[in-house]
C-alpha cells in the first residue's frame, strides 16, 4: 500500500522567514495530495491541495509543488505569522475512492 | 450548511468492553472515512464507506467495523477495547469519490482504562 514520510517532525522558525515541508509518497498510482492545519485541539482543515496534473499551486502566503518523478511534494509556507503555528499532515490519496494516506505531521512554530 | 459532527465527543471505556463511535456527514455527502490519531502516528486510515458500501479498508485487526446508512450517517464499533485503542477518531465527509477534499469532524475522544 501506500507510504508517505513527512519531514520534519518539528520546525521553528522566526516571523516572516519561510517555511517548508516535504513529504514522499511511494505508490505511483496516487494523483491528488492535500495539506491540512491542525491547530491544538481543533479538526484538521484542507489549507491546499495539489493533483498530479499540475506541478505547483498558490494561494496567497502558502504553495505547494510536486514533483512527479521523485514522488515527492512540498508545502512553503511565506512570510510566517504566529498564527500559522500548528500540526500540518500531507497526505497522498489513491486513485479509486477516498482512501487518503497522512504523513506523521509537523509541528511548526512560529517565534513572534 | 452543517459540518461534520461525531458523537460522543468523549469517551472513557476499560478493556475488553465495546464501543461505537456515530459521525453525521455534511448533508449531501456520501462518502465517509474513520481515522485514528495517536501522538506520533498522525492519522491512519480506518475505513470509508460510500454509499452503505465499505470501498477501502485500511491495516487495522478485525476489531475494528463499521457500517453505513442510507441517510450516509456512519458508525464505527471496536470490540474488545485494549489500552492502545485509546485515540482521537476522526471522520472526514467528501462529496465527490475519488479523491474529493474531506471535511473533517471534531473527533471523539476514546480512552481506554
Amino acid at each position: 500500500g501506500e507510504n508517505v514520510e513527512q519531514h520534519p517532525s518539528t520546525l521553528s522558525v522566526q516571523e516572516g522567514d519561510s517555511a517548508v515541508i516535504k513529504c514522499t509518497y511511494s505508490d505511483s498510482a496516487s494523483n491528488y495530495f492535500p495539506w491540512y492545519k491542525q491547530e491544538l485541539g481543533k479538526r484538521p482543515q484542507l489549507i491546499i491541495d495539489i493533483r498530479s496534473n499540475v506541478g505547483e499551486k498558490k494561494d496567497q502566503r502558502i504553495a505547494v509543488t510536486l514533483n512527479k518523478t521523485a514522488k515527492h511534494f512540498s508545502l512553503h509556507i511565506t512570510e510566517t505569522q504566529p498564527e500559522d503555528s500548528a500540526v500540518y499532515f500531507c497526505a497522498a490519496s489513491i486513485v479509486v475512492g477516498n482512501q487518503f494516506y497522512f504523513g506523521t505531521g509537523t509541528s511548526l512554530t512560529v517565534i513572534p | 450548511k452543517a459540518g461534520v459532527t461525531q458523537t460522543p465527543r468523549y469517551l472513557i471505556k476499560t478493556r475488553g468492553q465495546q464501543v461505537t463511535l456515530s459521525c453525521s456527514p455534511i448533508s449531501g455527502h456520501r462518502s465517509v472515512s474513520w481515522y485514528q490519531q495517536t501522538p506520533g502516528q498522525g492519522l491512519q486510515f480506518l475505513f470509508e464507506y460510500f454509499s452503505e458500501t465499505q470501498r477501502n479498508k485500511g491495516n487495522f485487526p478485525g476489531r475494528f467495523s463499521g457500517r453505513q446508512f442510507s441517510n450516509s450517517r456512519s458508525e464505527m464499533n471496536v470490540s474488545t477495547l485494549e489500552l492502545g485503542d485509546s485515540a482521537l477518531y476522526l471522520c472526514a465527509s467528501s462529496l465527490v469519490t475519488g479523491s474529493g477534499e474531506q471535511f473533517f469532524g471534531p473527533g471523539t475522544r476514546l480512552t481506554v482504562l
